[in-house]
């Protein structure tokens, strides 16, 4: 079975600060990554995906990813955050190919101050 | 654009009751899934359908538990005899394709089990 391990629990930031979210999966074959953003008191939205190709994926709102296979890692980076990104960010994973399910990180708090 | 919608958005039970949890997924969606948070944990799957039957399903999802799609827009979540370790927000989603595409979630609903 594979899991998500999000480092990170609660981040504080200021405004134009650089974020990077970190996030390592442990699986035996090929995945696809996602991360998902809910931002107070709405529901969880897709910010950007990784299913093959280009290992440096962008998002919306600026978010981009790098997934490094060798390192079994997917970290959410942007390169100045905004109070508008204060939010709870989840990595997830599922296998390709094989099921549906998708497996959540713990997710990360993100404060934006202004 | 397109989304998933969940009713209630709260709900309060007496352990042992039976509740329903109903969503509507995106139209063109074939793919439909529950998950659940249980405060401060991780979101966690709970059983994935498609072509009105069940494809995948989690250790959580034990008989208690039953989905169902009464019709040609709902989805419902049943859980027939409520215990309190069942209080969680839970996450509707659906998907138009295979399951490892991108999952589309709704609002959540929050049940208190008392």
């Amino acid at each position: 079975a594979q899991s998500v391990s999000q480092h990170n629990h609660h981040v504080i930031l200021s405004e134009a600060a650089s974020l990077e979210l970190g996030c390592n999966y442990s699986y035996g074959g090929t995945v696809n990554l996602f991360w998902y953003v809910q931002y107070p008191g709405q529901h969880l939205q897709l910010l950007l995906k990784y299913f093959s190709g280009d290992p440096l994926v962008k998002g919306i709102k600026g978010f981009e990813a790098e997934f490094i296979k060798s390192k079994f890692s997917f970290n959410l980076r942007k390169p100045s955050v905004q109070w508008s990104d204060t939010a709870e960010y989840f990595c997830a994973v599922t296998p390709r190919n094989a099921g549906n399910m998708l497996t959540f990180g713990g997710g990360t708090r993100l404060m934006v101050k202004p | 654009e397109p989304e998933v919608t969940q009713t209630p958005s709260h709900q309060v039970t007496q352990m042992g009751q039976e509740v329903i949890l109903r969503c509507v997924p995106i139209s063109n969606h074939l793919y439909f899934y529950w998950y659940r948070q249980i405060l401060g944990q991780k979101v966690e799957f709970l059983v994935s359908f498609y072509n009105n039957e069940i494809s995948e399903k989690s250790e959580i999802f034990d008989d208690q538990f039953s989905v169902e799609r009464p019709d040609g827009s709902n989805f419902t979540l049943k859980i027939r005899s409520t215990k309190l370790e069942d209080s969680a927000m839970y996450f509707c989603a659906s998907s138009e394709l295979a399951g490892s595409e991108t999952q589309y979630f709704g609002p959540g609903t929050r049940l208190l089990v008392l």
